[in-house]
């Protein structure tokens, strides 16, 4: 069965450290895999996605994450927090081929970022 | 332009009552998804449209739970005799396309239904 597996609940980190949040995934075939962020009574806002290609995926707001196949991971990272970054992060898959072409995301991890 | 909108943006209604829970998607966007979020079963999908057809619909719960779309654009979720455990945040989102670059779903703000 494919999954997502976001093994922090939450994260915190000072305002100006680089922050990551991790996601990994298990999938029978290549996966697409996207970060979304979700801000308090809002929906998802989409922020990156890899499909293919440069292992390193630059998204919005000076989001990046990096596709990792050895380690079927696919962590958000950010070289420099912002209080404005405190959100909840959810991971998500989509397996290539799928004829569904649905979103199989992980459980969320909450950022703080504090001032 | 304008993002996929949702409609109501809450909704209370008594155990047993129908619902029916409105999405418009981005103009020109030929999928359309509905998921589900709740506090117990995080985010789960419903069902995805391609057009008006709805090509996998193994997400929907139970045969309470039913949803079209016409004109390839508007589409309607609509929860017959609800129950309590149906209180969640219903997200719809939209893609151009299902390929490649075209893929990406944008999701609305969403629908709290609250199931007294």
């Amino acid at each position: 069965a494919q999954s997502v597996a976001q093994p922090e609940d939450q994260v915190n980190v000072a305002e100006g450290n680089p922050l990551t949040v991790k996601c990994t995934y298990s999938v029978s075939g290549n996966p697409y895999l996207f970060w979304y962020v979700q801000y308090p009574n809002r929906g998802l806002q989409f922020l990156l996605k890899y499909i293919t290609g440069d292992n390193l995926v630059k998204g919005s707001y000076g989001f990046e994450a990096e596709f990792n196949k050895s380690q079927t991971s696919f962590h958000l990272k950010k070289p420099s927090a912002l209080v404005s970054d405190s959100a909840l992060y959810f991971c998500a898959v989509r397996v290539r081929g799928d004829s569904s072409y649905k979103l199989i995301f992980g459980s969320g991890t909450r950022l703080l970022v504090r001032p | 332009g304008a993002g996929v909108s949702q409609s109501p943006s809450n909704k209370v209604t008594e155990k047993g009552k129908d619902v029916e829970l409105r999405c418009d998607p981005i103009s020109g966007h030929t999928a359309l998804y509905w998921y589900r979020q709740s506090l117990g079963q995080g985010l789960e999908f419903l069902i995805y449209f391609q057009g008006n057809s709805a090509p996998d619909k193994s997400g929907l719960p139970s045969d309470r739970f039913s949803a079209e779309r016409t004109g390839g654009s508007v589409s309607t979720l609509t929860i017959q005799r609800t129950q309590q455990e149906d209180s969640a945040v219903y997200l719809c989102a939209s893609s151009l396309g299902v390929t490649g670059n075209s893929d990406t779903q944008y999701f609305g703000p969403g629908t709290r239904l609250t199931v007294l």
